[in-house]
């Protein structure tokens, strides 16, 4: 069973209000995502991190940005929220690209 | 070019209808295939891993296959709680970069 974390499971926020999506994961991988995903739609990579103090940007363009501190903690944070931040936002993370990654249940963001 | 397609978007069974899903890709010098399943508002759930062409891996009702250029998702005698979306990925093609994701199959099986 995958261990990997990711709090809130569900967050509804005003517009302009700043914003960290939590992901925590047990397993010591070094690779680390986030990805965005509208109901019924495909999954979109908008970070990645390689190890501590890595990150990179995804496919799609994303207002958020994420930091590395700690192998274990890659948080996610909007400074502004709007209403096109609304989605869901799953993370993931491995133990090297050419294997399995494993997912969090995801956080599902309603900015109003 | 898309590196994951899948096929069909989406697939309708009668609960028992034996099925196939269907992935292919056009890396070369594959360094795997990756099959997950996705329930409505979760993270995906990790099925399988294919290396090698001719590999197969089973787990209840499910075996996945993999050729040079494709992979299937066997699905025998299926029943309701079977239904989901199925997702492919295989590693990008440059080296050491993120899995990329094809846009999956939504299966619907009937009791």
């Amino acid at each position: 069973e995958a261990d990997i974390y990711q709090t809130p499971r569900y967050l509804v926020i005003g517009t302009g209000k700043k914003i960290t999506l939590e992901c925590s994961q047990t397993m010591g991988h070094d690779k680390m995502y986030w990805y965005q995903q509208d109901p019924g739609m495909e999954l979109h990579l908008i970070h990645y991190s390689y190890g501590v103090n890595s990150t990179e940007k995804g496919d799609l363009s994303s207002e958020s940005t994420v930091s590395r501190i700690r192998t274990e903690h890659f948080p996610l944070t909007l400074e502004s929220a709007r209403p096109s931040h609304t989605s869901q936002y799953l993370c993931a993370s491995s133990e090297r690209t050419d294997t399995e990654a494993f997912f969090g249940q995801g956080t599902r963001l309603t900015v109003v | 070019e898309d590196q994951v397609t899948q096929s069909p978007e989406a697939l309708r069974l009668q609960e028992g209808e034996s099925s196939s899903l269907n992935c292919s890709y056009t890396v070369s010098g594959l360094r795997g295939l990756f099959w997950y399943r996705q329930d409505p508002g979760k993270g995906p759930e990790f099925l399988f891993t294919l290396y090698s062409a001719g590999e197969e891996k089973e787990k209840e009702r499910l075996k996945a296959t993999l050729t040079k250029k494709e992979s299937f998702l066997h699905i025998t005698a299926p029943k309701p709680e079977d239904s989901a979306t199925y997702l492919c990925a295989v590693p990008g093609l440059e080296g050491n970069t993120p899995l990329v994701f094809g846009k999956g199959t939504r299966l619907s099986v009937i009791a």
